[in-house]
């Protein structure tokens, strides 16, 4: 099956601080979904970005289709984007219609 | 304008105890999906319904785990005999059904602890 791997694992900023989270894939994907965890477990859908840039205030993202990798950027942080932050996406071929998971980036802002 | 919700948020059950998991889709979405998170990894896929027939179960772990979706809406996932590894989060999302790779939107979640 496709793989989805994610990078940093684990991410440790001070309020304020930039940040760029990878995600790459092993196969043509047509959805291509990131989602924040918060502490309660509640996924949050941020981006359905299968291609292209997206920007939602603070939180921009942007997948190059043909290289097989996506990145979600987060500017000026703070202390509630704490969390872990998954990239899922779907192959394009067949008929398999679920998402496959990253194993996610923790990320820790500081006050 | 309601999302995806699932009851109970939290159950605790004993090991050999059968159980139920509810999922009430978003109104008007004939996909529904059940996904499983164990702690520390991200969600695996269990199941995929497209109105009330399951479409693909072929991520359902054994044969204890069972789900239906008699009317095309409301889903219940059905665990029989848990075990201690059972214990997770489980998942629930829907989307239009209309293409493969359109949006899935996620429910809360029902965190399941089997002692």
């Amino acid at each position: 099956g496709i793989q989805v791997e994610q990078s940093p694992p684990d991410l440790i900023l001070q309020e304020g601080a930039n940040s760029t989270l990878r995600c790459n894939f092993s196969d043509s994907v047509n959805n291509l979904q990131w989602f924040h965890q918060n502490p309660w477990g509640q996924l949050i859908n941020l981006f359905y970005i299968p291609s292209g840039t997206k920007q939602n205030g603070r939180l921009s993202a942007t997948t190059v289709a043909t290289e097989r990798y996506s990145l979600l950027y987060i500017s000026s942080s703070q202390t509630t984007d704490s969390g872990v932050y998954f990239c899922a996406v779907r192959i394009s071929s067949g008929s398999a219609r679920q998402l496959t998971f990253g194993s996610g980036t923790q990320l820790t802002v500081l006050p | 304008g309601a999302g995806v919700s699932q009851t109970p948020s939290n159950k605790v059950t004993e090991k050999g105890k059968y159980v139920e998991l509810r999922c009430d889709p978003i109104s008007g979405h004939t996909a529904l999906y059940w996904y499983r998170q164990s702690l520390g990894q991200g969600p695996e896929f269990l199941i995929y319904f497209q109105g009330t027939g399951a479409a693909d179960d072929s991520g359902l772990p054994n044969d204890r785990f069972f789900a239906v979706r008699p009317e095309g809406s409301v889903s219940t996932l059905k665990i029989q005999r848990t075990e201690r590894g059972d214990s997770a989060v489980y998942l629930c999302a829907s989307s239009l059904g209309q293409t493969s790779y359109e949006r899935q939107y996620f429910g809360p979640g029902t965190r399941l602890t089997v002692t």
